[in-house]
């Protein structure tokens, strides 16, 4: 059963738009949501995390957005840019433990 | 640049062949981790160690044989793999277990022919 569900699976924005990927969990014991960005041959690298007990964080042009009733977060980048072309995981984790339940990615194509 | 490093970068190997796949770190870090990762899917937690000993086994065949000398090292040691076992294996580690960052490594592009 997957924990953390990710969409779209890949997506496709020009270059100065607004790239949106979405996640949804069901078990309400995470404590821990971070986004990890992996290029290809590389390992993944943490992007931005946020916790429950707030709704919004923002880091340059990455923003987390949380809605804990609705078990959903999302990571929106603004300005993207083709450098930005990657592949972004969601993650939870729960009880303060290193143990990520990631989602299945999502590809995103940034065009000139 | 990624703190974490890992040799070799590729390897091939025949099923029969035994070998290794190294990590270190040198961020002071006690917690260690080896992920699997195959082409277009998230990473799978394989191992944890916490202060050099063996905190997490997600039931992992014992064609793998994790080791953990220091707490600076991770092995991985492989021994009669499948073809399917061709990924990329990705270690990581983070300042112990309890809701840190974790840090990846490049990983090792595995082969089995």
């Amino acid at each position: 059963q997957q924990q953390v569900k990710q969409s779209p699976q890949s997506l496709i924005v020009q270059k100065g738009g607004i790239s949106i990927i979405n996640c949804a969990y069901e078990n309400t014991a995470f404590d821990y949501f971070p986004w990890y960005q992996q290029f290809p041959g590389k390992g993944p690298a943490l992007l931005i995390a946020i916790r429950p007990d707030v709704s919004e964080k923002k880091e340059g042009r990455f923003t987390i957005s949380f809605n804990k009733s609705a078990k959903q977060f999302s990571l929106h980048i603004m300005d993207s840019q083709p450098g930005d072309s990657a592949t972004y995981f969601c993650a939870a984790s729960r009880n303060n433990f290193n143990k990520f339940y990631f989602g299945s990615g999502t590809k995103l194509n940034v065009k000139p | 640049d990624t703190e974490v490093t890992q040799t070799p970068k590729h390897l091939v190997m025949g099923m029969t062949n035994k070998k290794s796949l190294k990590c270190e770190q040198h961020m002071g870090h006690r917690a260690m981790y080896w992920y699997k990762q195959k082409a277009k899917k998230p990473p799978e937690l394989m191992f944890v160690y916490s202060y050099e000993k063996l905190s997490i086994n997600e039931s992992v065949p014992s064609r793998f044989s994790p080791e953990c000398p220091n707490s600076s090292l991770l092995n991985l040691h492989l021994h009669a793999l499948q073809p399917e076992d061709s990924a990329l294996y990705l270690c990581a580690s983070s300042q112990d277990l309890r809701g840190n960052t974790i840090y990846f490594g490049e990983g090792s592009w595995l082969t089995v022919v």
